[in-house]
């Protein structure tokens, strides 16, 4: 069962600019993962929001949890050309499982 | 990806012949995982190993069978390989999968087609 829908499915923007990403889920989480993974790779763990944080930094990455409105958002600052990838939610439920959403495929245009 | 290497990386099999992948970690992880990523679908379970000999079947886990003799080799084995097997499987570790507030390591993948 798919538990995260990322929002939008694509993203397209110009070097510099900002990316936001949104992931909504259904039911209550321990915590909620972002990945990367680019184009013929295994996923890389972006950064991990534990239910009862609001907001995590990490590098340009920042990530937002609003566990009233089931909803997260990344956003990446400044974006790069090598930011171009897709990016995928995960939530862990009460049973401990790992359940991902689809991905947002974000592509930085020279 | 450091610490965890998947072989083969591409295998073309034809209909009803059984394949095993492999998973192999370095980094002493108690928790490993079979995923498979079909387009569309995100990732989806197959499988999971929650210590040596110790595993449990996820969403996707019809027609997969898993080993794990030693901690650092998970085998995913496709019984009777079909074509709806098509897909990208990637093994995934983890320091604490129970508790759950570490994030999962993932392997560079096997695309397996069956043809």
């Amino acid at each position: 069962s798919q538990q995260g829908e990322e929002d939008p499915q694509a993203l397209s923007i110009q070097e510099g600019e900002n990316a936001t990403m949104n992931c909504s889920y259904k039911t209550s989480i321990n915590n909620l993962q972002w990945y990367r993974q680019n184009s013929g790779r295994g996923l890389v763990h972006l950064i991990l929001i534990r239910s009862n944080e609001r907001e995590k930094h990490s590098g340009r990455l920042r990530v937002t949890l609003d566990t009233s409105k089931k909803s997260s958002s990344l956003l990446i600052t400044a974006s790069r050309a090598a930011d171009t990838a897709s990016y995928f939610c995960a939530t862990m439920d009460s049973n401990y499982q790992l359940i991902w959403g689809a991905g947002t495929k974000l592509i930085i245009k020279p | 990806d450091a610490g965890i290497t998947q072989s083969p990386r591409h295998k073309v099999t034809e209909t009803g012949t059984p394949v095993t992948l492999r998973c192999h970690q370095t980094e002493n992880h108690r928790y490993m995982y079979w995923y498979r990523q079909d387009p569309g679908h995100g990732l989806r379970l197959i499988h999971y190993s929650y210590g040596v000999k110790d595993t449990d079947k996820g969403e996707v886990s019809d027609g997969y069978s898993v080993s794990r003799s030693k901690t650092e080799d998970f085998l995913l084995t496709l019984e009777s390989a079909t074509s709806s097997q098509t897909s990208v499987y990637f093994c995934a570790i983890s320091e604490t999968g129970v508790f759950g507030n570490y994030g999962y390591t993932f392997g560079s993948g096997t695309r397996l087609t069956v043809v």
